[in-house]
């Protein structure tokens, strides 16, 4: 498989619990991306990577939220002392150089959070 | 204000229909604009960008009106395939280089 690959695609963990969601992206894409989604709503941004350098980060990613990529490849995403408002799909994309032919911003399959 | 707007439907529209869905933008800084689809449980995959003089896919027209912040898609001669939720999106960088905006979506259904 050569696309954005996420795990687990699903969680359910109890409020006040830590999750984490890996993501690998296209192999020789450099810039990588989380986003969140819920019911009845488009992907908000969360983050942006240019290989492992986090270049944005949205005011929805509060202290509790941490996003690394320390290789410049794979991106994990830690939620902390997770909330019942947490609960969504944790969506990772994935893009390539400019001009690299490579451009479009590839979604991976997605992360659905459930905290209870 | 949110910063991509679009009327969230549903459209429910016979197969073989024309229908057309409106997006405006607020940021008039806003330089790249696309469309995406979003089937029922899966991830937004690119559409078509939309670009200054209007474009074209097969079925699929865009159109941009920067002087409006208005963005649309026209879908000609629909197919049950075509049900889905269209996603809005723009950039401030151009050719899309660095975070994109989603609007909420406008979901289409096409029926027999």
């Amino acid at each position: 498989d050569t696309g954005v690959s996420q795990d687990p695609r699903h969680k359910i963990t109890k409020r006040g619990q830590n999750v984490t969601f890996r993501c690998d992206p296209i192999s020789e894409h450099n810039r990588l991306y989380w986003y969140r989604q819920t019911l009845g709503q488009g992907p908000e941004f969360l983050t942006y990577f240019q290989n492992e350098a986090q270049l944005e980060k949205s005011r929805l990613l509060s202290d509790r939220f941490s996003a690394e990529r320390p290789k410049g490849s794979f991106s994990t995403l830690e939620i902390q002392r997770t909330e019942q408002g947490d609960s969504a799909m944790y969506l990772c994309a994935s893009r390539g150089r400019v001009h690299s032919g490579a451009n479009v911003l590839t979604f991976g399959a997605g992360s659905r959070l459930t905290v209870l | 204000r949110k910063e991509v707007e679009q009327d969230p439907g549903p459209f429910n529209v016979p197969e073989g229909a024309t229908v057309a869905f409106n997006c405006t933008y607020s940021n008039s800084a806003s330089q790249s604009f696309f469309w995406y689809r979003q089937d029922c449980r899966k991830e937004p995959k690119l559409l078509m960008s939309v670009y200054s003089s209007g474009n074209e896919d097969g079925r699929f027209t865009a159109q941009l009106n920067r002087a409006s912040q208005y963005i649309s898609l026209l879908i000609r001669d629909s197919k049950l395939s075509d049900s889905a939720t269209y996603l809005c999106v723009v950039s401030e960088i151009p050719g899309g280089y660095n975070k994109l905006i989603f609007g909420a979506g406008t979901r289409l259904a096409v029926h027999p």
